[in-house]
Parts: structure tokens; C-alpha cells; sequence
């Protein structure tokens, strides 16, 4: 079956660049989404790309997609201690939804 | 952009009883809703598909007996856990599709509704 992948935790220091890392399996995804999950709250949408972009850009958040190496990564621009949650990276194929585990970014003052 | 309100977001029930969870799309119709569960610290997992005055669609390993959703108007899908036991207890959240946007573009997520089984 589909498989998406990500690294655990990622901990960088207020201010500076974080990359999230998501490798997926299913070469017939549409689309690639990155959501955010705080403490105890449902998820929030970041941002998406279709699959025939390499890259999107909106406002901090940067997607880069390499559809031949199957790579989604989302960089967060001057990373704030806001940004602490998990993001998770998912691939949508049909109606067909398939989430990453999930990483931890931790924002320290 | 759209909405989509869960309710409860946070029960707590003994064990055996039913407790229903209530997805709603605010400001938009929605003739397809999606189930999803999440354990701790575990990514989401889809457990069906809700279909607007059909049957639901669930995945495999999902027991359709115990986990009842009923589509019964184009903004409101709900799932019931019966008999439920501390197994269950778990993070429940749905997401619909913003139909124009549909299928090329998003889904909208609740903001989930946590069920604690005594």
C-alpha cells in the first residue's frame, strides 16, 4: 500500500529555517498537503501542491516537491515559537487521503 | 475559506455505552465527509467515507457494526461508537471537501473530537 514518511522531531532555534522532510510511495498523487497539529486540536491546513509543480511559495511556508525522488519538504522562514506543533506531510490519490507520522517541531527562545 | 465544526470536542463516557460525534460543514454543502482516527503520537488513519444519502464506504478493518455514520443531510455527518470500551478512546476527526474545489483542490478538517472510554 501507499507509504509516507517523516522524521520524527525537529528542533531548531527561534529565528531560524526549519525543513520538514516527507518522502511518499504513490506516483499517482495529485496533490501533496502539509498540515499543522497543536496540543490537542484538530488540523490545520498549511498549504498544498499539485504534483506537476516543483515549488510553491506562501508567505514563510516554502513547498518543494521532487516528484522522480517521490521528496515533499515544507521550510518555514524565521521559525517562531508559534510554529511549535507537528506537521504533518500527506498525499491525496483519488479521494483517498494518506498521512505521515508526523514531526515534532520544537521552537526554542 | 470553509468550515467544518465537530461536536462533542472532548467526552468522556463509561464503558458500553454509545456516544455520538457530530461533523458539520458550516457555510458549504458537503455530499462526501471522511472519518478519521488518531491515536497518540500516531498519524491519521481514514476509517470511511460518509456519502450523503448512501451507505458509508469503510476501510479495511474498520467495523462498520461499531462504528455507525449516518450521512443524513448535505452538512452534517454523524458517527456513533456503540458499546464502546476503552479501546475506542481515541482523537475522531472528519474532513469534507469544498465541492468546487473538489477534486482538484482541498479538504477541510474539524478540529476533532477526543472520546475517553472509562
Amino acid at each position: 500500500g501507499e507509504d509516507v514518511e517523516q522524521s520524527l522531531f525537529l528542533s531548531v532555534r527561534e529565528g531560524d529555517s526549519s525543513v520538514i522532510n516527507c518522502t511518499y510511495t504513490d506516483s499517482s498523487s495529485t496533490y501533496l498537503y502539509w498540515y499543522k497539529q497543536e496540543p490537542g486540536a484538530g488540523l490545520q491546513l498549511l498549504t498544498y501542491i499539485f504534483s506537476n509543480m516543483d515549488m510553491k511559495q506562501d508567505q514563510r511556508l516554502t513547498v518543494l516537491l521532487n516528484k522522480k525522488d517521490k521528496h515533499l519538504s515544507l521550510r518555514i522562514a524565521d521559525t517562531q515559537t508559534g510554529d511549535s506543533a507537528i506537521y504533518f506531510c500527506a498525499e491525496r490519490a483519488g479521494n483517498m487521503l494518506t498521512f505521515g507520522g508526523g514531526t515534532r517541531l520544537m521552537v526554542k527562545p | 475559506g470553509a468550515v467544518v465544526s465537530q461536536h462533542p470536542s472532548w467526552v468522556i463516557c463509561k464503558s458500553g455505552t454509545s456516544v455520538k460525534i457530530e461533523c458539520r460543514s458550516l457555510d458549504f454543502q458537503a455530499t462526501t465527509m471522511f472519518w478519521y482516527r488518531q491515536f497518540p503520537k500516531q498519524s491519521l488513519m481514514l476509517m470511511a467515507t460518509s456519502n450523503e444519502g448512501s451507505k458509508a464506504t469503510y476501510e479495511q478493518g474498520v467495523e462498520k457494526d461499531k462504528f455507525l455514520i449516518n450521512h443524513a443531510s448535505l452538512t452534517l455527518s454523524t458517527l456513533t461508537v456503540t458499546s464502546a470500551h476503552p479501546e475506542d478512546s481515541s482523537f475522531y476527526i472528519c474532513s469534507a471537501p469544498l465541492k468546487e474545489h473538489y477534486p482538484t483542490g482541498e479538504l477541510f478538517f474539524g478540529e476533532g473530537s477526543r472520546l475517553t472510554v472509562l
